[in-house]
């Protein structure tokens, strides 16, 4: 089955610039999509198809995608960019996530 | 904005059948496909499955057994029947509205935490 491998934790200090890759085979030939997670509250899409940002997303949040891996790019990232990262993709009409990421901004 | 509402028991018993459902208030049921995914307590997501506003269904293949997934047009709502639970099915579920086919997931419900125990 299809699989989606991101890092389990991220660090940045505030301002910096955050990168969480997502790693699937051949996964440049899909759309990627990037949900945000704060803690206690529901999946927040921040990015699809890629590199959309959906209306309310600040500009900071980027996306990218070819050959194996996606990535999500936060520019100048704030406190309240603290939050678990997941990645999603469709494979044979099933979604899958990747395992999350956990991007502590200190 | 589209407001989407899991509502369901918080408790049930081990080999039971667990009924959910998901209100979709502030927008149509229809033209869209819709999703179920669940997330244990401190894990990821898991995406169970899906339906189109017609019925058309998709379900991971992991619980497809086990999963029946449903939709009500005259209520815009859909239904999550998960049978044959055991304490590994205990996590947030989540309803949320899918743009395409293969789409991405615009809009989640809050979730609600169903728990299986004896």
């Amino acid at each position: 089955s299809y699989e989606l491998t991101q890092p389990p934790s991220v660090s940045v200090s505030p301002g910096q610039t955050a990168t969480i890759l997502c790693s699937g085979d051949k996964m440049g030939d899909k759309f990627a999509s990037w949900y945000q997670q704060r803690a206690g509250q529901s999946p927040l899409l921040v990015i699809y198809q890629d590199s959309k940002r959906p209306s309310g997303v600040p500009d900071r949040f980027s996306g990218s995608n070819s050959g194996n891996t996606a990535t999500l790019t936060i520019s100048g990232t704030q406190p309240i960019d603290d939050a678990d990262y997941y990645c999603q993709a469709w494979d044979k009409n099933t979604a899958i996530f990747g395992g999350g990421t956990r991007l502590t901004v200190l | 904005q589209v407001r989407l509402k899991e509502s369901g028991p918080g408790l049930v018993k081990p080999s039971e059948t667990l009924s959910l459902t998901c209100t979709v208030s502030n927008g149509s049921i229809a033209s869209y496909h819709w999703s179920w995914i669940r997330q244990p307590p401190g894990k990821g997501l898991e995406w169970i499955g899906n339906v189109y506003y017609n019925g058309d269904t998709k379900y991971n293949l992991s619980l497809k057994s086990r999963v029946t997934i449903s939709v009500d047009t005259s209520k815009n709502q859909l239904s999550l029947n998960l049978n044959s639970l055991t304490a590994a099915d205990t996590a947030m579920y989540f309803c949320a509205r899918q743009r395409t086919v293969t789409g991405w997931l615009d809009s989640w419900g809050q979730g609600t935490l169903v728990t299986v125990s004896s």
